[in-house]
């Protein structure tokens, strides 16, 4: 079984300000996927980023930038220069693979607010 | 639009009936998800299928749940004899792949009140 937890639970900030939001995990699995999701109050939620067990290359796309420890399974997302359509519930979730699906664990979010 | 769409997007019934949910994924898509989400909680898995086959069910989902994908296609997800704690909003996701693990597509949900 896999757990996660999201110690933030709501995050303000003001605009233009960079914001990391935290996230560790639990698995038993060594194989394994990380993702990252938004949850705009409209409630749909939006992929951000992906990354595997294998890969501890931390990466930067657009504003996104993330920073995964395989040693102390944290996978923490950082917003750079926040903008107020940033605000929303950002979920991290583990994954495993089962029976060839994609199976999403869900930490219990980190409400962002971003104000002017 | 192309995504991932459900109907209803609003339930309310009263306690002891049965309502049913349709999800319809993107349509290259051969994998479809089915979510609950509470009120300040996390998304929890309920099932998941591979084209028409159901590979996995989570304890979650009692007897009174059931959902079914006959043609690989649409899925509905059926709940008999409602009770106030099915109250949440069921999501649907839709995915692509054999051995990739790729992202998941959520739909918009469809949110149940159980009176």
């Amino acid at each position: 079984a896999q757990k996660v937890t999201q110690a933030q639970t709501e995050i303000s900030v003001v605009e233009k300000e960079d914001v990391t939001l935290d996230c560790v995990y639990e698995t038993r699995d060594t194989t394994y996927y990380l993702f990252w999701y938004k949850q705009p109050p409209s409630g749909e939620l939006v992929f951000l980023i992906r990354r595997n067990s294998f890969d501890e290359q931390n990466e930067i796309s657009g504003r996104y930038s993330w920073n995964f420890q395989k040693s102390t399974s944290s996978f923490n997302f950082t917003i750079t220069a926040s903008q107020v359509v940033d605000s929303a519930v950002y979920f991290c979730a583990p994954s495993i693979l089962t029976g060839g699906g994609n199976k999403l664990t869900f930490g219990t979010g980190t409400q962002l607010k971003v104000e002017l | 639009d192309t995504g991932v769409s459900q109907d209803p997007r609003h339930k309310i019934t009263k306690r002891g009936q049965n309502v049913t949910f349709r999800c319809d994924p993107i349509s290259e898509h051969n994998r479809l998800y089915w979510y609950r989400q509470t009120l300040g909680q996390g998304p929890e898995f309920l099932t998941y299928f591979q084209n028409e086959a159901q590979l996995e069910k989570s304890r979650l989902l009692s007897d009174r749940f059931s959902a079914e994908r006959p043609k690989g296609s649409f899925s509905t997800l059926e709940i008999q004899r409602t009770e106030q704690g099915d109250s949440a909003m069921y999501l649907c996701a839709s995915s692509l792949g054999d051995r990739d693990v790729g992202e998941l597509f959520f739909g918009e949900g469809s949110r149940l009140t159980v009176l």
